[in-house]
């Protein structure tokens, strides 16, 4: 069964903390997204990457960056984490070409 | 600008037929989508569409007129669980990794 695996369900980070969202996937895809998800507001793009050590700004990419040295690892990175980046991160990957997205399970990050 | 547009919420008798409608702009245009999500879950596939016209999988099928900008969604024979939200999204053609673009989701309701 091909997986999206995001390391964390739950996390809770104070003001300021450097945060790590890691994602794996295990269906040697080329194309990977971080989006988060806010009530209202939908999935919002913050990065994506179409190969290892490529990447590219979504629409909402301050505050944040991200990492892909290995195919199947895209890494978000809040440099310092504040309140209004509470919300429900989404990791996702898709093939080159046609096709839809599969997505991980999410983490809800919670900044106090 | 980038718009995806679809009702906020919608309610629906068990057993019945409900249609969730979407219109999109966006710059280009390569497939559109649909997601269903159940509440605290990540998104799931449920139908493409690039070509105009119906596409059926089951008690799901989705249309497509790309020269209206327009799709939607049509659920027959509604179960409690198909109470969720489903999301409608956009393949642009504007970069190489296949962006999707994601509506807000409209938030399905069904009573018994």
């Amino acid at each position: 069964d091909v997986k999206v695996t995001q390391s964390s369900r739950y996390l809770v980070k104070r003001t300021g903390e450097k945060v790590f969202l890691e994602c794996v996937q295990d269906m040697d895809h080329e194309n990977m997204f971080w989006y988060r998800q806010d009530p209202g507001l939908g999935l919002r793009l913050i990065y994506f990457s179409y190969d290892v050590k490529m990447k590219e700004k979504g629409d909402i990419p301050e505050g944040y960056s991200v990492s892909r040295e290995k195919k199947e690892r895209f890494s978000l990175i809040l440099e310092s984490a504040s309140t209004n980046q509470t919300s429900m991160y989404l990791c996702a990957s898709s093939p080159l070409g046609p096709g839809g997205y599969t997505f991980g399970s999410g983490t809800r990050l919670t900044v106090v | 600008g980038q718009n995806i547009d679809q009702p906020t919420e919608m309610t629906a008798t068990e057993g019945a037929i409900v249609q969730i409608n979407c219109t999109y702009q966006t710059s280009g245009f390569n497939g559109l989508f649909w997601y269903q999500q159940h509440a605290g879950e990540a998104p799931t596939f449920l139908s493409y569409n690039v070509l105009d016209g119906l596409e059926e999988k089951g008690r799901f099928s989705s249309f497509l007129s790309r020269s209206k900008g327009y799709s939607y969604l049509l659920l027959k024979e509604l179960q409690m669980k198909d109470s969720a939200s489903y999301l409608c999204a956009v393949r642009d053609t504007y970069s190489s990794a296949s962006k999707i673009i994601f509506g807000s989701g409209t938030r399905l309701s069904i009573r018994p």
